[in-house]
């Protein structure tokens, strides 16, 4: 199986700031990488996909990149909504392993 | 508008067997596979195995393979995820998922079901 290890496991940051996740997998995944975001009780919600692909309804201010094995999402101006988990996920070889969850907490 | 619905929480004994279903609508089922995906509680995401309902392919976790059973009713846009023996440690919330792309196995989940509650106690 392919591990996924995110950094770090958990965040505080205040409203405006500029938030960084990695996540390196174990061996290559080319750019078969997506990001989740998920709230206490909820499902996840697909923030990005295929390493640095915004879905409809994601904000904006969310963005991905990276290839191979080291990847990153970036928050470019922290909202109070913005509070949550985020896991990324490899989609490259099953078992489509996930990161262990980075948890973001508002200050 | 694409949804998925799954079926509501269980409370089971251990050795009990248990069906869960997830029901799709507003898209093309049999076009999409749908996905499993475990989460024990206060733990991350564990992505269990997929079926595609147009042809019954499935695909498991090889550390799940045996465990679990999933399978598809493309007549009615229904997914299953079965098993026959439950374990205290299957408590879990277990979510369906559908990847962004028809046919498409190597995807990111965009639609995700509401989650079903598995409680196994004694």
């Amino acid at each position: 199986d392919i591990q996924m290890t995110q950094s770090p496991s958990s965040l505080s940051a205040s409203v405006g700031d500029r938030v960084t996740i990695t996540c390196r997998p174990s061996q290559t995944i080319s750019s078969y990488l997506n990001w989740y975001q998920q709230k206490p009780g909820k499902a996840p919600k697909l923030l990005i996909y295929a390493a640095s692909n915004l879905p409809s309804g994601a904000p904006s201010r969310f963005s991905g990149s990276g290839s191979g094995t080291d990847f990153t999402l970036t928050i470019s101006s922290l909202q109070p909504e913005d509070s949550a988990t985020y896991f990324c996920q490899q989609s490259y070889s099953i078992p489509y392993t996930f990161g262990q969850g980075t948890k973001l907490e508002i200050k | 508008e694409v949804q998925l619905v799954q079926s509501g929480a269980e409370v089971k004994k251990p050795g009990d067997s248990l069906k869960i279903s997830c029901k799709g609508s507003g898209y093309s089922f049999s076009n999409y596979w749908i996905a499993w995906v475990r989460q024990m509680p206060g733990k991350g995401l564990e992505w269990m195995g997929t079926v595609y309902p147009g042809d019954s392919d499935t695909r498991y976790s090889p550390s799940l393979q045996g465990q679990v059973s999933i399978s598809a009713d493309k007549s009615i846009s229904t997914a299953y995820l079965q098993w026959s023996s439950l374990k205290a440690s299957d408590t879990a919330m277990y979510y369906c998922a559908r990847p962004v792309s028809s046919g498409s196995l190597n995807d990111a989940f965009d639609i995700w079901g509401q989650g079903t509650l598995v409680t196994v106690s004694s």
